[in-house]
């Protein structure tokens, strides 16, 4: 298995621009996350899906656009690419809780989003 | 979700046991404790997790103190692919799955 695969690596955008951080996973995992993580700090959930066609905001949503229209993919859109969203993104996924506890999150690799 | 203190630094000897604290006293009866860590700049990686008892993997030991308020992480024997920032983070079950994350403790593992 790949696992939980993110493409770009790295990009740079200018101010305005749009762009799709793509993230795969293939584990059938129903549950799948999109986080940033500015530099030196924690990671910040942006939106999550529970499965295909269901996809709830985090913490940091504004900004940013999601879709699940299939188990393995969840693309995270930026439409108009602020100074502010220069950050790691990382994409994860996970089984459903289950035993009263969640089940642990996979994380891919990131991609490391620059905004000028 | 409850909020998660750690000390933002540590060092550890090659060897020895690291042993990472965290403080969570406004915990809740439902929510579990749970570590993560991140070597360097990758996707944060599951250590384990626990709501009471002590747990323990292939990883590491969790020790939960018996009011809930604190726990600690255990490596047992750090070596240097152990040098990482750990995330310790409490969540409730019948929620959302938001992972919240704090800024972690930077662990240095000392050859």
């Amino acid at each position: 298995n790949a696992g939980v695969t993110q493409t770009p690596k790295f990009r740079i955008l200018k101010i305005g621009q749009s762009m799709t951080l793509q993230c795969t996973q293939d584990m059938n995992h129903n549950y799948m996350y999109w986080y940033r993580q500015d530099p030196g700090m924690g990671l910040k959930l942006i939106y999550y899906s529970v499965g295909a066609g269901i996809t709830d905001k985090g913490e940091v949503p504004n900004g940013y656009n999601v879709s699940r229209s299939t188990t393995e993919d969840f693309p995270l859109r930026l439409e108009l690419a602020a100074p502010s969203q220069t950050s790691v993104y990382f994409c994860a996924s996970s089984y459903p809780p289950s035993g009263g506890a969640s089940n642990e999150q996979f994380f891919g690799p990131g991609t490391r989003l620059t905004v000028l | 979700d409850a909020k998660t203190t750690q000390p933002p630094s540590m060092d550890c000897a090659e060897g020895r046991a690291a042993n990472l604290p965290c403080n969570h006293s406004t915990i809740s009866g439902n929510e579990y404790v749970y570590w993560y860590r991140q070597i360097h700049s990758q996707g944060p990686q599951y250590i384990i997790h626990g709501l009471k008892n002590n747990e323990t993997n292939e990883m590491a030991s969790l020790i939960i103190t018996e009011d809930r308020k604190s726990s600690t992480l255990i490596l047992p024997h750090a070596t240097l692919r152990d040098t990482a920032v750990y995330y310790c983070i409490v969540r409730v079950y019948f929620g959302n799955e938001k992972l919240t994350f704090g800024t972690g403790t930077r662990l240095t593992i000392i050859p």
